[in-house]
C-alpha cells in the first residue's frame, strides 16, 4: 500500500548545527512529496514540495530533493535556527486522489 | 494567498453538547475541504473528505452520524461534533485544496482545540 515512514523524534540540536530529518515512502504511480511544519499549537503550514523525480523543494534554508530511486525525500537545512522548532511531517500525494498521507511526524527541538 | 481560516480557535463544552467548527478559504475557492483529527504528540488522521454541493466521504472508522461535515459553498465547510463527549476532545485540523493549483496540494487551517468537559 502507500505509506510514508520518517525517523522517529525528537532530534535535538545546537543552534547552527546541520539537520537532517529522513523520509521514505512507499507508493504507486507517481506521487507529489510534501514537507509540511506544524509550530506548537498551530495548523500546518507547507514547508516545501516536490511533484517529480529530481524535483528539489526549497525554502527558508530546507531543502528536499524527490529521490525515485531510493524512494526517499529528505529535509535537510545547513544551519537550525532556535525558531525552527516544531513537528515537521512528510507526506505524499497520490496521482489519483486528493488525500495526502501523512508520516508520523518528527519533533524537532533547536537549543541556544 | 491561500489563506484558510478556522473558528473557534479553542472551544470547551460540555458532555452531551453539539459543537460547530467552521473552516473557510479566505482567497480561494476550495473545490475539497478536508477534515483531520490529531492526538496530543501523534500525526494527523483524515476523518473526511468533502466537496461543494455533495456529502461528505467518510473514512473508516468515523461515524458519520458523530461528526456531520457540511461543504454548502466553494468557501465554507463545517464540522459539527454532536453530542459531544470527552473522549471527542481533540485537535481538529481543515484544509482546503485549490482546484487551480497542485492537484494534491493542500492548505491547513490552523486548528481548533476542542475539550469536551
Amino acid at each position: 500500500g502507500n505509506s510514508v515512514t520518517q525517523m522517529e523524534g525528537p532530534v535535538t540540536l545546537s543552534e547552527e548545527a546541520f539537520l537532517t530529518i529522513n523520509c521514505t515512502y512507499t507508493a504507486t504511480g507517481y506521487p507529489s512529496l510534501f514537507w509540511y511544519v506544524q509550530y506548537p499549537g498551530e495548523g500546518l503550514q507547507l514547508l516545501l514540495k516536490a511533484t517529480k523525480a529530481d524535483d528539489k523543494g526549497s525554502n527558508k534554508g530546507f531543502e528536499a530533493t524527490y529521490r525515485k530511486e531510493t524512494t526517499s525525500f529528505h529535509l535537510e537545512k545547513g544551519s537550525v535556527q532556535v525558531s525552527d522548532s516544531a513537528v515537521y511531517f512528510c507526506a505524499l500525494g497520490l496521482w489519483n486522489t486528493d488525500k495526502l498521507i501523512f508520516g508520523t511526524g518528527t519533533r524537532l527541538q533547536v537549543f541556544p | 494567498g491561500a489563506v484558510v481560516s478556522q473558528h473557534p480557535s479553542r472551544v470547551i463544552c460540555k458532555s452531551g453538547t453539539s459543537v460547530k467548527i467552521e473552516c473557510r478559504s479566505l482567497d480561494f475557492q476550495a473545490t475539497t475541504m478536508f477534515w483531520y483529527r490529531q492526538f496530543p504528540k501523534q500525526s494527523l488522521m483524515l476523518m473526511a473528505t468533502s466537496n461543494e454541493g455533495s456529502k461528505a466521504t467518510y473514512e473508516q472508522g468515523v461515524e458519520k452520524d458523530k461528526f456531520l461535515i457540511n461543504h454548502a459553498s466553494l468557501t465554507l465547510s463545517t464540522l459539527t461534533v454532536t453530542s459531544a463527549h470527552p473522549e471527542d476532545s481533540s485537535f481538529y485540523i481543515c484544509s482546503a485544496r485549490d482546484g487551480a493549483i497542485s492537484y494534491n496540494e493542500q492548505f491547513f487551517g490552523p486548528g481548533t482545540r476542542l475539550t469536551v468537559l
